[in-house]
């Protein structure tokens, strides 16, 4: 079946270093990847996807690649801040009328910036 | 204008009960969810209607009952809550249940079964 895998976290940063939070996904077809992030104590948002590969989705800052030949959706920020302390969550919904959108999402990474 | 509301937000039970989550969404969404994620924050589908028809019903014990009375609405009933129920429950909707599209969550309902 489909499966998410992210890095592990904690992590933790200081204002203005560089992220990156790795995504690699097994997929039987051909899916959508998401990140979503999630704030303290609120619901899931949406921060960029990606629908073929090769396609870069971006947001506040944020950056991935769709990377079919290595199964990868690493998300990148240059410059973080102390407001992007939040979990991340890497996930991908599989092509075609059978999935109806359903979400698998990674194990999320919590990151937690200081300034 | 909240887009996708659930009530309550927190939920505290004893063991046996039975307890209900309602949602709702104003984003005219045809496709609603029912996620539930646990103490280390791994998130999981349970449950998918399409205007009103159950399409994703995930490996959930049947204490586990959805009910959506119209395409605005889906509820979370659990009969016979158990230690194990403890989590947060997310609602979430999209356009049309498609795989490339966004899927606008709740605020989500933490319940805990004492």
């Amino acid at each position: 079946g489909d499966s998410v895998t992210q890095m592990e976290g904690p992590v933790t940063l200081s204002e203005e270093a560089f992220l990156t939070i790795n995504c690699t996904y097994t997929a039987t077809g051909y899916p959508s990847l998401f990140w979503y992030v999630q704030y303290p104590g609120e619901g899931l948002q949406l921060l960029l996807k990606a629908t073929k590969a090769d396609d870069k989705g971006s947001n506040k800052g944020f950056e991935a690649t769709y990377r079919k030949e290595t199964t990868s959706f690493h998300l990148e920020k240059g410059s973080v801040q102390v407001s992007d302390s939040a979990v991340y969550f890497c996930a991908l919904s599989e092509r075609g009328g059978t999935s109806y959108g359903k979400l698998t999402f990674g194990q999320g990474t919590i990151l937690t910036v200081h300034p | 204008d909240t887009a996708v509301s659930q009530t309550p937000k927190y939920l505290v039970t004893q063991m046996g009960n039975d307890k209900s989550i309602k949602c709702e969404q104003n984003l005219g969404h045809d496709t609603m969810y029912w996620y539930k994620q646990d103490s280390k924050k791994f998130l999981k589908i349970m449950f998918s209607y399409n205007n009103k028809e159950l399409i994703i019903n995930e490996t959930v014990p049947n204490r586990f009952s959805p009910k959506s009375p119209d395409k605005a609405h889906l509820n979370l009933h659990i009969n016979s809550l158990e230690l194990g129920d403890s989590a947060v429950y997310f609602c979430a909707s999209s356009q049309g249940g498609l795989w490339q599209e966004t899927q606008y969550f709740g605020p989500g309902t933490r319940l805990l079964v004492l």
